[in-house]
C-alpha cells in the first residue's frame, strides 16, 4: 500500500521563476492538501483539493495555485517566487473533504536564490 | 487572530518519565484536534485526534486531554523512550475556519 509521495525531493530555482511541485495520495484518499513549512515552525495551511476543485484555502497569495487531477494526483504552483518562498512543501492526503487523520508525504525542500 | 501556542520550543525529560506538552489556542473554535509528530526531514505522522464533546483519549501511551473552556489540550506519553524524540505538533480544525498548526515542541528523551 503506497503513501503519499511527492516530487522532487529538491529543488533549487532563481527569484521571479515558476515551480510545479507534484503530489500522489495514499491509496484510496481523495482528498489532498498543501502546507508550506519554515525552518522551525509549524505547517501552514495554503489549500485543500477535492473533487478536482479547491475547498478551502489559507492566507495565500494568488501566486500559489494548485490542480488535482481525476486520479486525485495534486500539483502546487508558485509563481514569481520570493526568497521567503523557501521551505519545505508538504502534501497530504485524506478521505472525503475532512482533514483529519491526514497522511504526509516526505516534502519537497525548495530553495529560492 | 487565530493563535496556537504549545508550552515551549523544546522538552527535556529523563527515560522512563512521562512526558506533558501543552497545546493552548486563542480566537478560535475547534471541532477537533489533532496531534502529529515530526521527525527531522520528514512529513508529520498523525498520532491522535480528538473531539470538542471529548475530554480525554487514549492509545498505548499516549494520552490528550481537551479542555475547551481553558482552550487547552494536554498530550502526555508515558513510559518515554529515547525512540520519543522528536517534535510534536498539535494542529486545530473548526467549521469554517482554517485548519492550523502550532509551532510544535521538541521533546528529547535522555537514557
Amino acid at each position: 500500500d503506497a503513501g503519499v509521495t511527492q516530487s522532487p525531493t529538491h529543488l533549487i530555482k532563481t527569484r521571479g521563476q515558476q515551480v510545479t511541485l507534484r503530489c500522489s495520495p495514499k491509496s484510496g484518499h481523495d482528498t489532498v492538501s498543501w502546507y508550506q513549512q519554515a525552518l522551525g515552525q509549524g505547517p501552514q495551511f495554503i489549500f485543500q483539493y477535492y473533487e478536482e476543485e479547491e475547498r478551502q484555502r489559507g492566507n495565500f497569495p494568488d501566486r500559489f495555485s494548485g490542480h488535482q487531477f481525476p486520479n486525485y494526483s495534486s500539483e502546487l504552483n508558485v509563481n514569481a517566487l520570493l526568497l521567503g518562498d523557501s521551505a519545505l512543501y508538504l502534501c497530504a492526503s485524506s478521505l472525503g473533504d475532512k482533514r483529519y487523520e491526514q497522511y504526509f508525504g516526505p516534502g519537497t525542500r525548495l530553495t529560492v536564490t | 487572530s487565530q493563535k496556537i501556542e504549545q508550552n515551549s520550543e523544546a522538552l527535556n525529560i529523563q527515560e522512563g518519565k512521562t512526558a506533558t506538552l501543552t497545546c493552548n489556542y486563542t480566537n478560535y473554535s475547534p471541532a477537533y484536534l489533532q496531534w502529529y509528530r515530526q521527525d527531522p526531514g520528514r512529513g508529520p505522522v498523525f498520532l491522535l485526534l480528538i473531539r470538542e464533546n471529548e475530554k480525554e483519549k487514549r492509545k498505548e501511551r499516549l494520552k490528550v486531554t481537551f479542555d475547551t473552556t481553558l482552550k487547552q489540550s494536554l498530550f502526555h506519553i508515558t513510559a518515554s523512550q529515547p525512540a520519543d524524540s522528536a517534535t510534536y505538533l498539535c494542529a486545530l480544525d473548526g467549521y469554517g475556519q482554517n485548519f492550523v498548526f502550532g509551532p510544535g515542541t521538541r521533546l528529547s528523551v535522555l537514557p
